[in-house]
């Protein structure tokens, strides 16, 4: 079955530097890859997501790049701010009705 | 629509006991999703139904879990007998047909002492 492996598992900026946070898959078959944010006590919530038919996607302050040859995708948040402080969770799954498995999360803190 | 609604919202109990925890899906949504949140393993799927219909059991850590969906509007996680290390955050989540986005209720947190 798919494995999600994600990195770092903790990390720390200042507020106004950029954070990334990667992934690897392990099946070939997944093509949808979305990531959830999940504040203290919240539950996840989906903040972008990406499908194997582009590389790159952006939404404001936030990016997904894939590379489907590596089998990694990455998460860029630039101008980070306080409230970007959460857990993160890539995720993959194929696109046939199957299920998102998700990374162990990252554990983003933004300090002003 | 309300969103995913689980409960109880918290559960203590002690070692032995039978656990039930509920979830009510978005209306319309096909699939049901039950994960498990700890500190160590993060966000572990435990199984998934679609039409009611369970799909894939695999992620059910042993005999003592099982989970039903006996319609589109209704499932069950239950744990018997409960351990300590079952102690978890439980999300119930939904998602439409061809929609990728899952839509998390907000959980059941489980304490067994």
């Amino acid at each position: 079955g798919e494995n999600v492996e994600q990195h770092p598992s903790t990390l720390s900026v200042q507020e106004g530097d950029s954070a990334v946070i990667k992934c690897t898959y392990s099946d070939s078959a997944s093509n949808y890859f979305p990531w959830y944010k999940q504040e203290l006590g919240k539950r996840p919530q989906l903040i972008i997501d990406i499908r194997s038919n582009v590389g790159e996607k952006k939404d404001q302050r936030i990016a997904v790049t894939l590379n489907k040859t590596a089998k990694h995708f990455s998460l860029h948040i630039t101008e980070t701010q306080p409230e970007d402080s959460a857990v993160y969770f890539c995720a993959a799954s194929k696109q046939a009705g199957t299920a998102l498995i998700f990374g162990k999360g990252t554990t983003l803190s933004v300090s002003s | 629509d309300a969103g995913v609604i689980q409960s109880p919202r918290h559960e203590v109990t002690e070692m032995g006991q039978e656990v039930t925890l509920r979830c009510k899906p978005i209306s319309g949504h096909d699939y049901l999703f039950w994960y498990r949140q700890t500190m160590m393993r993060g966000l572990e799927l435990l199984i998934y139904f679609n039409n009611n219909v369970p799909i894939d059991d695999s992620g059910m850590p042993e005999d003592r879990f099982s989970a039903k969906m006996p319609n589109a509007s209704f499932s069950t996680l239950k744990i018997q007998p409960s351990e300590p290390r079952d102690s978890a955050v439980y999300f119930c989540a939904s998602r439409a047909r061809g929609s990728g986005e899952l839509f998390f209720g907000e959980g059941s947190r489980l304490t067994v002492l």
